[in-house]
C-alpha cells in the first residue's frame, strides 16, 4: 500500500537553531498537504502544495514540493519553543483521501 | 465557526459495553472522516464519509460501525472493543474530497481506553 515516510523521526535543536525534515512518498502525490501537533493536541493544518517544484513561505517556515511530486520538505529558520510539536506531511495519491506521513517530533532547548 | 466538537473528550468502556463518539462541524463541509491515533504514531485513516455516503472504509474490524446522521454530524459507534483498541480517535472534516483535498479541520479528539 502507499506509504509517506517522514525522516527524521525525533530532532531535538537548540532555540535559533534552524531543523528540517524531509517527507517521500512511494507514489506521485496529487497535493501534499503539512500539519502540526502540539503535545497533547490535535493536527493543526499548515498549508498544502500542489504544484511540481512549488515553494511555499510562511513567516520562519519554507515548504517545498518535489519537481515528482513524490517529495516534501519543511524548514524552519531560527527555531523557538513555539514550534514544540509534531510536524506531519500527509498526501493524496487520488484516493480522495490523506494518508498521514510517520511524522518528525521536534524538541527545542531554551 | 471553525471548530470540529468532538464528545466526549474521554472515555472508558469495558470490553462488552457499547458506547458512541460523536461530533459535530458546521462549517458545511461535505467530506468527514474518523482517524484512531496511537501514541507516538501518525492519524490512521479510518472512515471518509462524502456527501453522507461512506466512501472508504479502510477495512476496519466491525467492532467500529460509523454513521453520518446528516452533513453536521459524524458518529462513531463502539461494541464489544479489545484493549488494543485504545487510542485518540480523531474527527475531522473538509470542503469536500475532489481531485484536490482541501484542507481538513481536526477536533480535539476522544481519547479512549478499553478496559
Amino acid at each position: 500500500g502507499q506509504q509517506v515516510m517522514q525522516i527524521p523521526q525525533y530532532q531535538h535543536v537548540q532555540e535559533g537553531e534552524d531543523f528540517t525534515t524531509y517527507c517521500n512518498s512511494s507514489t506521485t502525490l496529487s497535493n501534499i498537504q503539512w500539519y502540526k501537533q502540539r503535545p497533547g493536541g490535535h493536527p493543526v493544518f499548515l498549508i498544502q502544495l500542489v504544484k511540481s517544484g512549488e515553494v511555499k513561505k510562511q513567516k520562519r517556515l519554507t515548504f517545498q514540493f518535489g519537481e515528482a511530486k513524490k517529495n516534501s520538505s519543511l524548514h524552519i529558520t531560527a527555531t523557538q519553543t513555539t514550534d514544540v510539536g509534531t510536524y506531519f506531511c500527509a498526501g493524496d495519491t487520488g484516493r480522495r483521501a490523506l494518508t498521514f506521513g510517520s511524522g518528525t517530533r521536534l524538541q527545542v532547548q531554551p | 465557526d471553525t471548530e470540529v466538537t468532538q464528545t466526549p473528550k474521554h472515555l472508558v468502556m469495558g470490553m462488552t459495553n457499547k458506547k458512541s463518539l460523536k461530533c459535530e462541524q458546521h462549517m458545511g463541509h461535505r467530506a468527514m472522516y474518523w482517524y484512531k491515533q496511537k501514541a507516538k504514531k501518525p492519524p490512521e485513516l479510518m472512515f471518509v464519509y462524502s456527501y453522507e455516503k461512506l466512501s472508504i472504509n479502510e477495512s476496519v474490524p466491525s467492532r467500529f460501525s460509523p454513521e453520518c446522521p446528516n452533513s453536521s454530524l459524524l458518529n462513531l459507534h463502539l461494541h464489544a472493543l479489545q484493549p488494543e483498541d485504545s487510542a485518540l480517535y480523531l474527527c475531522a472534516s473538509s470542503q469536500a474530497t475532489g481531485r484536490l483535498n482541501t484542507e481538513a479541520f481536526f477536533g480535539q479528539g476522544t481519547r479512549l481506553t478499553v478496559v
